[in-house]
């Protein structure tokens, strides 16, 4: 079984600060991705990164990094720079093994509020 | 590319009649099709898995004969919540999967807001 655990139910940060939001997991699977998704108040979800278990670096994506520690099992995102837009829900999410039939697991979410 | 479309966006309806949701594929053929379901301020929960020519896979918990999944196309799968009631009101979400990507990702529709009265 796949569990994602986000501990921040919600988080504040000043426009053009930078902000990490947690996420740690937990799978049996050797291997495995996570994903993380911002769903703005409109419902729907936007994916904004990818990283693999077996990637080297960690992944990046414009104002998005996300920090992979393997051996902690997190996955936290980083959001440099905010932006009043960035205002949403953000879920990390993770697949296992088997990419072509399973879905993802997520996690409970993170609401952040980017203040001017 | 990857579009999946998702109708009705909202929907209101009576206590004891079925409401049907479609998902598409637009530009991608999708052999297997996610249903999750969001209550307010929670998680996407995982309802079903939608798979093209067969039966759906249900997950623990959600009643198949209450929400029929037809995935009768590769780009179409529809939800219909039947006889629904006041506890069926929530956002339902369809995502996708496109070959040839690996890394997973999921594709998702817009979503359906269902208020049940």
């Amino acid at each position: 079984a796949q569990k994602i655990t986000q501990t921040q139910p919600g988080m504040f940060v000043q426009e053009k600060e930078a902000v990490t939001l947690d996420c740690t997991y937990d799978t049996s699977d050797p291997s495995y991705g996570l994903f993380w998704y911002k769903q703005p108040s409109s419902g729907e979800m936007i994916f904004l990164i990818y990283q693999g278990s077996y990637d080297q670096q960690n992944a990046t994506e414009g104002r998005y990094s996300l920090n992979f520690q393997k051996a902690r099992k997190s996955a936290n995102l980083v959001i440099s720079a905010s932006q009043l837009g960035d205002s949403a829900m953000y879920f990390c999410a993770m697949r296992g093994q088997d990419t072509g039939r399973r879905a993802l697991t997520f996690g409970s979410g993170t609401r952040l509020q980017v203040q001017p | 590319g990857a579009v999946v479309s998702q109708h009705p966006s909202w929907v209101i309806c009576k206590s004891g009649t079925s409401v049907k949701i479609e998902c598409r594929s637009l530009d991608f053929q999708a052999t297997t099709m996610f249903w999750y379901r969001q209550f307010p301020k929670q998680s996407l929960m995982l309802m079903a898995t939608s798979n093209e020519g067969s039966k759906a896979t249900y997950e623990q918990g959600v009643e198949k004969d209450k929400f029929l999944i037809n995935h009768a196309s590769l780009t179409l799968s529809t939800l219909t919540v039947t006889s629904a009631h006041p506890e069926d009101s929530s956002f339902y979400i369809c995502s996708a999967r496109v070959a040839g990507i690996n890394t997973g990702e999921l594709f998702f529709g817009e979503g359906s807001r269902l208020t049940v009265l």
